[in-house]
């Protein structure tokens, strides 16, 4: 399987723990993305990097997260201090410059 | 902030009857796509619309974008159950997608 993936799938947590996801985007695409999804709704963009780089983050983005890309393949997105509020679906996608998107599965984060 | 609304939120229909899903923003966009995604799933690209006033059609649905690039439609013909999900409008904004509210369609036989 070549598409994006992501891990864990599910994660049930108890609130004020940290936790970490993985993604692993499509070998050639320099691009990926973080985007959160609450039930019923559009994902909501949280940050994205261009190779190694991270070029754009958004004001939903607090200081407890942060995303990292180190040799630009995979990502990891941290969640420090978790809220009950942080429940969502979070999804990764890759791309190379035109602007379509490959999504992965998504990580379910339940906040106890 | 670019908020682009998508009605109806929810649709429950039959199967064989037609819809429209309808997308608009304030804001214009370079182009608009088009996404559909089951439970459990990302979304997953359908069309990607770039001129005003373009209309493409993949198998029964029709997709169309406003002479403005502000809004754009999606229509589906003769639903069948296999069409159930929620269907995401995105406005490509600055290197980003801007995903729309959804509207979650359930088709029964």
């Amino acid at each position: 399987d070549t598409g994006v993936s992501q891990d864990p799938r599910h994660k049930i947590t108890k609130r004020g723990q940290n936790v970490t996801f993985r993604c692993d985007p499509i070998s050639e695409h320099n691009r990926l993305y973080w985007y959160r999804q609450t039930l019923g709704q559009g994902p909501e963009f949280l940050t994205y990097f261009q190779n190694e780089a991270q070029l754009e983050k958004s004001r939903l983005l607090s200081d407890r997260f942060s995303a990292e890309r180190p040799k630009g393949s995979f990502s990891t997105l941290e969640i420090q201090r978790t809220e009950q509020g942080d429940s969502a679906m979070y999804l990764c996608a890759s791309t190379t410059y035109n602007e379509k998107l490959f999504f992965g599965s998504g990580t379910q984060l339940s906040v106890l | 902030t670019q908020l682009l609304e998508q009605s109806p939120q929810f649709l429950s229909i039959q199967e064989g009857e037609n819809l429209t899903v309808y997308c608009n923003s304030s804001s214009v966009f370079s182009s608009l796509q088009w996404y559909r995604q089951e439970p459990g799933e990302g979304p997953v690209l359908l069309v990607t619309v770039v001129t005003g006033g373009e209309v493409k059609k993949l198998k029964r649905l029709t997709f169309q974008f406003g002479d403005a690039r502000k809004d754009s439609s999606l229509h589906i013909t003769a639903a069948q159950p296999g069409d159930t999900g929620l269907y995401l409008c995105a406005g490509v904004s600055i290197q980003k997608l801007v995903f729309g509210t959804g509207t979650r369609l359930l088709v029964s036989p």
